[in-house]
């Protein structure tokens, strides 16, 4: 089954404790994309990537790495978080020259 | 800052009608303009995208597409209890990845 997938789904976690959320694509996609979702504000992108070893911030980044070492993979790092990076989190991919993005289940995460 | 407003909503129409749901943007540059759908405790999901002014037609629904106004809009026709959920207007800016999204109107389609 095509899909995008996310891990964990759900996380709660401690101000300043790194974490990773994994993002992985089985359908060959160039493009990844992740967003953060909160009440009022939408999907906002955080960081995209046009293909392996190739990304680009979106418009909130701060406080947030990627990379894009395999064409599949695409995680989502939190160096340290704090509790304004409490968010739903989706992931995305979608294939070069066409326009639908698949996102994954998404991620809710709570920083306390 | 480029933005996408949208109405909050819940806008809420019968069983049959027609619902529309408006969308303003901000890049005049814009090309490429998109609306997801999105079940509540699920992720969006493309339903339309549109390039050019006018119409463009797909089952029950409609996008519109004025770029002098700088305004899109979806119509669905025949709206159904179904339809009920949170319909996110997007545009591309920039980047061929790089996508501005909307708040996000929520649509109530009662019996």
């Amino acid at each position: 089954e095509a899909q995008v997938t996310q891990n964990p789904r759900y996380l709660i976690t401690v101000t300043g404790k790194k974490l990773t959320v994994t993002c992985s694509q089985n359908m060959n996609h160039e493009y990844m994309s992740w967003y953060r979702q909160d009440p009022g504000l939408g999907l906002r992108q955080i960081y995209y990537s046009m293909n392996v070893e190739v990304t680009d911030k979106g418009d909130v980044p701060e406080g947030y790495k990627v990379s894009r070492k395999e064409k599949r993979n695409f995680p989502l790092i939190l160096e340290s978080p704090s509790p304004n990076q409490t968010s739903l989190y989706f992931c995305a991919s979608m294939a070069s020259g066409r326009e639908e993005q698949f996102f994954g289940p998404g991620t809710r995460l709570t920083v306390l | 800052q480029k933005e996408v407003e949208q109405n909050s909503g819940p806008l809420s129409v019968p069983e049959g009608a027609i619902a529309s749901l408006n969308c303003t943007y901000s890049d005049r540059g814009s090309q490429s303009f998109f609306w997801y759908r999105q079940y509540s405790g699920k992720s969006p999901e493309l339903i339309m995208f549109i390039y050019s002014n006018g119409d463009k037609e797909d089952g029950r629904f409609t996008a519109q597409l004025n770029k002098a106004s700088q305004y899109v809009s979806l119509l669905i026709r025949d709206s159904q209890p179904s339809d009920s959920a949170t319909y996110l207007c997007a545009f591309r800016s920039g980047g061929y990845n790089k996508l501005i999204f909307g708040a996000g109107t929520r649509l109530a389609v009662h019996p």
